[in-house]
């Protein structure tokens, strides 16, 4: 079993489009995030939550809306999508400090282009 | 503030060679956690170790080993005997009690193992 996955893998879409991707561990975790891994391979965090909670926003535009409907799911909303959103998107999930591992575990990835 | 530096950006070896990659973090927590992840060619990011600030036992595990400094504050990743599949993008990362919820990762290393 896949303890975190993200759909789809792959996403090509139009300027100005909305879409979404899906995000679920099967891991017991209690915090989930979303990084953004632009073309030199950076990993940024955008965003961060615990039991369902928004914890971190990293100064992301207003266009991303994450949601998270239980603590084993964490969906991004992309609206109005622009080129610069092109890059790749990774969900991952963790326990935090004191309840355990700390390691985060990663989704496979979405690659996200932006036309 | 939580920062994780990695100086080499890109590093080429021939096969069978030992090869070090850096990581120099910065924190004002004195309960910290740092990891190493790596991303092969094919994308996803698969976590490789996790080590807490209270043990600076290093840690060997195959051809891999980690030698952790608090004194000069790194975190270094060797791998011995180098292989074409070692070929990937490592990354260093640091969780910290202080930005519980922020896995802050390094600018990774582009290691090429060349037959």
């Amino acid at each position: 079993d896949t303890a975190v996955s993200q759909t789809p893998k792959y996403l090509v879409t139009q300027m100005g489009n909305d879409k979404s991707i899906k995000c679920e561990q099967n891991l017991g975790h209690d915090t989930m995030y979303w990084y953004k891994q632009d073309s030199k391979k950076f990993l940024k965090i955008m965003f961060s939550y615990n039991n369902k909670e928004l914890i971190i926003n990293e100064t992301v535009p207003n266009r991303f809306s994450p949601k998270s409907p239980d603590k084993a799911h964490l969906n991004l909303h992309i609206n109005s999508l622009e080129l610069g959103d092109s890059a790749v998107y990774f969900c991952a999930s963790s326990q935090v400090i004191g309840r355990g591992g700390t390691e985060a575990f990663f989704g496979q990835g979405t690659r996200l282009t932006v036309v | 503030a939580q920062k994780v530096t990695q100086a080499q950006t890109e590093i080429s070896v021939v096969e069978k060679e030992d090869v070090t990659l850096d990581c120099v973090y910065e924190t004002r927590d004195t309960t910290y956690y740092l990891f190493w992840y790596k991303q092969p060619p094919s994308g996803e990011l698969v976590f490789l170790i996790r080590r807490n600030s209270f043990d600076e036992q290093n840690e060997i595990s195959g051809r891999y080993s980690w030698n952790f400094q608090k004194s000069t504050s790194s975190f270094n990743f060797t791998i011995t005997a180098s292989q074409v599949v070692d070929s990937a993008v490592y990354f260093c990362a640091l969780l910290s009690g202080g930005s519980n919820y922020k896995l802050t990762f390094g600018k990774g290393t582009l290691l090429t193992v060349n037959p």
